[in-house]
């Protein structure tokens, strides 16, 4: 079965930092692009960031761009979100998401359940 | 970046009813790079569609993606109720990649 397990959300202070994780099961990782997604309590979905399969091409949201940084280790089929300088906007449900194909320009076909991060004093 | 936006922001529909939700684009979505989700609550994002009008796997065929350029159009032949969720375009053609607001369609 295809899954994406997120981990590491948590209550942080504002300006602390963060690192979430995702793990991947089921299908062959390194063939697929991948994205975080987060989404505010009762608000819409916004794209975080994304990377290709071989960590080549890299995206960021510019609301989060030189404070969050995506990687990957495909040896651990595993994505990352490292999260500094937290904001309470940066409250929300984190999701990890899989592309149709090995870049990060494709729609996104498989999505993890989620891991709540909480920016708050 | 490319905004995309999703009026009305809620559809009041009744069962057996056609539903016809638009996305429009601030520009051009190259490729038609468009995809439509489903989310209920408490429920992470569907694929729906993607290149606008392709089916993903497992979607049933009264949904029904089209249009081009800067407008989308997610068309739901008979409403099941089941399909009583919210529903978000995304473009996904280049960075940023951008989701709409949403359109929620509810029972009538």
């Amino acid at each position: 079965e295809v899954q994406l397990v997120e981990s590491g959300g948590a209550l942080v202070q504002p300006g602390r930092s963060l690192r979430l994780s995702c793990a991947a099961s089921g299908f062959t990782f390194d063939d697929y692009g991948m994205h975080w997604v987060r989404q505010a309590p009762g608000k819409g979905l916004e794209w975080v960031s994304g990377l290709s399969w071989n960590s080549g091409s890299i995206g960021y949201a510019d609301s989060v761009k030189g404070r969050f940084t995506i990687s990957r280790d495909n040896a651990k089929n595993s994505l990352y979100l490292q999260m500094i300088s937290l904001r309470a906007e940066d409250t929300a449900l984190y999701y990890c998401a899989k592309t149709y194909s090995a870049t990060l320009y494709d729609a996104f076909d498989v999505w993890g359940q989620g891991t709540m991060v909480t920016v708050s004093s | 970046e490319i905004v995309l936006t999703q009026s009305p922001g809620t559809l009041s529909l009744s069962p057996g009813e056609r539903a016809t939700l638009p996305c429009r684009a601030s520009q051009s979505v190259s490729s038609s790079y468009l995809a439509w989700y489903q989310q209920k609550p408490g429920q992470a994002p569907r694929l729906l569609i993607y290149g606008a009008s392709r089916r993903a796997t497992g979607i049933p065929d009264r949904f029904s993606g089209s249009g081009s350029g800067t407008d989308f159009t997610l068309t739901i032949s008979r409403l099941e109720p089941e399909d009583f969720a919210v529903y978000y375009c995304q473009h996904y053609g280049s960075s940023p990649l951008t989701f709409g607001g949403g359109t929620k369609v509810e029972i009538k």
